[in-house]
């Protein structure tokens, strides 16, 4: 039963515009939420994460939306770049954080110039 | 600061070989470790993770093993190996305790013939 669940394998976008990366999860006790970064052969790279008790954060051109009723993130990337292409993966965490994180499946962004 | 290391970066081994692959993390202690693999075009499968020193939970069936002799080390290792070991291998940590990013290692590339 897959807890965290990113429903686009892939996304194309033209460098300039908005990327919108989705995630999803069933599991109503997360309370923190992470997005990583990872390009081909490298391991993947801390982007972004929210609390539970926040709805929105921003750093740079990075945003992550919370929406706990519907139990839904996204990413927002803005603008777009070439050097976004690469694979994002969002993650939950249980509040003791002892568990391990869970992780989606990943979503390849590709940013067309 | 906290870095984490793996070695080796690459390596081909043949069927029924022996593996090794280690972990070292600097900069904090009693981290919690992870073992990932990343098969080709493929997410993020959680192998083992430790909470403590000799302290292993395996996630998924395998002949691969996870050990952690030292407080910032984590060794996985494979009496004989699988041509379906192939793989991207990714050692990660994270503090104990809520609200903690997971930071992930370089990276191991193992190719088994």
């Amino acid at each position: 039963d897959q807890q965290v669940k990113q429903n686009s394998p892939s996304l194309s976008v033209q460098e300039g515009r908005i990327s919108i990366l989705n995630c999803d999860y069933t599991n109503s006790m997360f309370d923190y939420f992470l997005w990583y970064k990872k390009y081909p052969a490298e391991g993947p790279t801390f982007l972004i994460s929210i609390s539970s008790i926040k709805d929105k954060n921003e750093d740079g051109r990075f945003t992550v939306f919370l929406n706990k009723s519907a139990k839904h993130l996204s990413l927002h990337i803005v603008p777009s770049q070439p050097g976004d292409s690469a694979v994002y993966f969002c993650a939950a965490s249980l509040p003791s954080g002892n568990t391990p994180l869970v992780f989606g499946k990943g979503t390849r962004l590709s940013v067309i110039a | 600061s906290q870095t984490i290391h793996q070695w080796p970066a690459t390596l081909v081994q043949p069927v029924g070989s022996p593996l090794s692959l280690e972990c070292t993390v600097e900069g904090t202690s009693n981290p919690n470790l992870y073992w990932y693999r990343q098969a080709a075009g493929r997410g993020l499968q959680l192998l083992f993770y430790s909470v403590g020193i000799g302290q292993i939970s395996s996630e998924v069936p395998q002949n691969l093993s996870a050990s952690r002799p030292q407080d910032r080390q984590f060794i996985l290792s494979s009496k004989k190996l699988l041509l379906s070991d192939s793989g991207f291998y990714l050692c990660a940590w994270r503090a104990g305790g809520p609200g903690n990013e997971q930071f992930f290692g370089p990276g191991t590339r193992l190719t088994v013939l």
